[in-house]
C-alpha cells in the first residue's frame, strides 16, 4: 500500500522568500503523486500533478514540484510567496489503475509580513 | 461549472445521535468519493462509488457508519450513533473516469462536532 510523510508541521516564512514543502513516500511501482492546497474552511484544490514524464512539474499559482525516484520525493517549491499562499498543503499519492488517493497529514503554511 | 456542493456546512450534536450529510457532485462525474478529516491530519477515504456501485469501502465504519448513492448522482453518509471521535470535516470529492488518474474536485466538507 501507498503512503506519504510530510515531514514539516509548520512552516513560516516572510511575504517574498522562497517556500519548500517536503514530501517523501512509499510505493512499490511509479507513483501519482499530488500536491493540493486547503485554505481555511475550503475543500482541496489540486496545485499539480506527476504521472510521467518530466520530473519537474508546473503548477498553478506559481508553484513547482519536482520528482526524485532515488529519494522518494516530491517537494513543492514556490520562488517568492504571497500573503495568500497562507494555508495547509497535502501531498497525496496515487496508483495506476486504483482511484484511491493517500494522503499526507499536512504542512500548515503562515506568511509573515 | 457547478463545483461539488455539500450541505450542511457545520453540525453540531450530541454523542449517540445520529446525522447525515449529502452531497451533490459536478455533473458526469461517475466517481463519488467520502473522506473524513480529523483536525491535524490528512484526508482519509471512507468510501469510494462508481456511479451506484461501491467501489472500496474498507475504512468505513460499517457499525455506524452508511452511505449510498442514489441514481449514481447525489450521496448521503449517515452516522449513527455518533461517538465523540467522528468529530472531523467530512469531504465529499468527484472525479470523472479516465486514466491514469483522474483528478478529484472536492467540496467545501461538512464540519461535524460531537460533544
Amino acid at each position: 500500500a501507498q503512503s506519504v510523510t510530510q515531514p514539516d508541521i509548520h512552516i513560516t516564512v516572510s511575504e517574498g522568500a522562497s517556500l519548500e514543502l517536503r514530501c517523501n513516500y512509499s510505493y512499490g511501482a511509479t507513483p501519482y503523486l499530488f500536491w493540493y492546497v486547503q485554505s481555511p474552511g475550503q475543500g482541496l484544490q489540486l496545485l499539480l500533478k506527476y504521472f510521467s514524464g518530466d520530473t519537474l512539474v508546473q503548477g498553478i499559482k506559481g508553484f513547482e514540484a519536482e520528482f526524485k525516484r532515488s529519494q522518494s520525493s516530491f517537494n513543492l517549491r514556490k520562488p517568492s510567496v504571497h500573503w495568500s499562499d497562507a494555508a495547509e498543503y497535502f501531498c497525496a499519492v496515487g496508483a495506476h489503475g486504483d482511484y484511491k488517493l493517500s494522503f499526507g497529514a499536512g504542512t500548515t503554511v503562515t506568511v509573515r509580513a | 461549472e457547478a463545483g461539488v456542493a455539500q450541505s450542511p456546512r457545520y453540525k453540531i450534536i450530541e454523542k449517540r445521535q445520529s446525522v447525515a450529510f449529502w452531497c451533490n457532485p459536478i455533473s458526469g462525474h461517475a466517481t463519488l468519493y467520502w473522506y473524513q478529516q480529523i483536525l491535524g491530519q490528512g484526508p482519509k477515504l471512507l468510501i469510494q462509488f462508481q456511479n451506484n456501485g461501491v467501489v472500496d469501502d474498507s475504512q468505513l465504519p460499517k457499525d455506524r457508519f452508511s452511505a449510498e448513492r442514489l441514481k449514481g448522482v447525489d450521496s448521503t453518509l449517515k452516522i449513527q450513533p455518533a461517538k465523540l471521535e467522528d468529530s472531523a470535516v467530512y469531504l465529499c470529492a468527484s472525479s470523472p473516469t479516465g486514466q491514469p488518474l483522474p483528478e478529484q474536485y472536492f467540496g467545501p466538507g461538512t464540519r461535524l462536532t460531537v460533544t
